[in-house]
């Protein structure tokens, strides 16, 4: 299948600052790449859906001022987490579409402290 | 009601078990129909993909779609201790930009 990798696999940083995530489709062009969030022991919430070349489309009760996505070219978006907080501590992980199948990244842990 | 329904287990079975996982969906528009396996603290990891009902087999695994009923069923064969993970299942309709996920079934295979 299609390969999805996102950079930094586990960071950690201090409330107040801001991360960014990168995610990469090797061997492909995604025109649609998704942002999820996942909680312990919990299943994938859907953040954002992003479209090369113009502006995410996120879903209710996700600030988009917070989480800043850019989707710049057809193999890369980010997601930026600004002022983080210890409550937006939470495994991100990407997803790009291939047709009808979707193939996610091995995701990124934040750790805000 | 959820838009999929999943039960969450834990399933524990024996190493060489025949483990049946599966998923009940309430939105007819649904489809496509993915299984995903999801390894702890890994992204999930797609598994089979299937367009209308019907069974689809690979390797170990096969798929089953029946519309008819809104039910989709993953089964596993001779099981593996390294198939421990959660699965999840997910669907998607033909208009739909979106995934709709299950809940997931925390699956334990024993050596």
């Amino acid at each position: 299948g299609a390969v999805v990798s996102q950079h930094p696999s586990w960071v950690i940083c201090k409330s107040g600052t801001s991360v960014k995530i990168e995610c990469r489709s090797l061997d492909f062009q995604a025109t649609t790449m998704f942002w999820y969030r996942q909680f312990p022991k919990q299943s994938l919430m859907l953040m954002a859906t992003s479209n090369e070349g113009s502006k995410a489309t996120y879903e209710q009760g996700v600030e988009k001022d917070k989480f800043l996505i850019n989707h710049a070219s057809l193999t890369l978006s980010t997601l930026t987490v600004t002022s983080a907080h210890p409550e937006d501590s939470s495994f991100y992980i990407c997803s790009a579409r291939v047709s009808n199948e979707q193939f996610f990244g091995p995701g990124t842990r934040l750790t805000v402290l | 009601q959820k838009e999929v329904e999943q039960d969450p287990g834990p399933l524990s079975v024996p190493e060489g078990a025949i483990v049946s996982l599966n998923c009940t969906y309430s939105n007819s528009a649904f489809q496509y129909f993915m299984w995903y396996r999801q390894y702890s603290r890994k992204g999930p990891e797609l598994l089979m993909y299937t367009y209308s009902s019907g069974n689809k087999e690979d390797g170990r695994f096969t798929a089953q779609v029946d519309k008819s009923s809104k039910y989709i069923s993953l089964f596993i064969r001779d099981s593996q201790p390294s198939d421990s993970a959660t699965y999840l299942c997910a669907m998607k309709s033909n208009a739909g930009n979106m995934l709709t996920f299950g809940g997931g079934t925390r699956l334990m295979v024993k050596p």
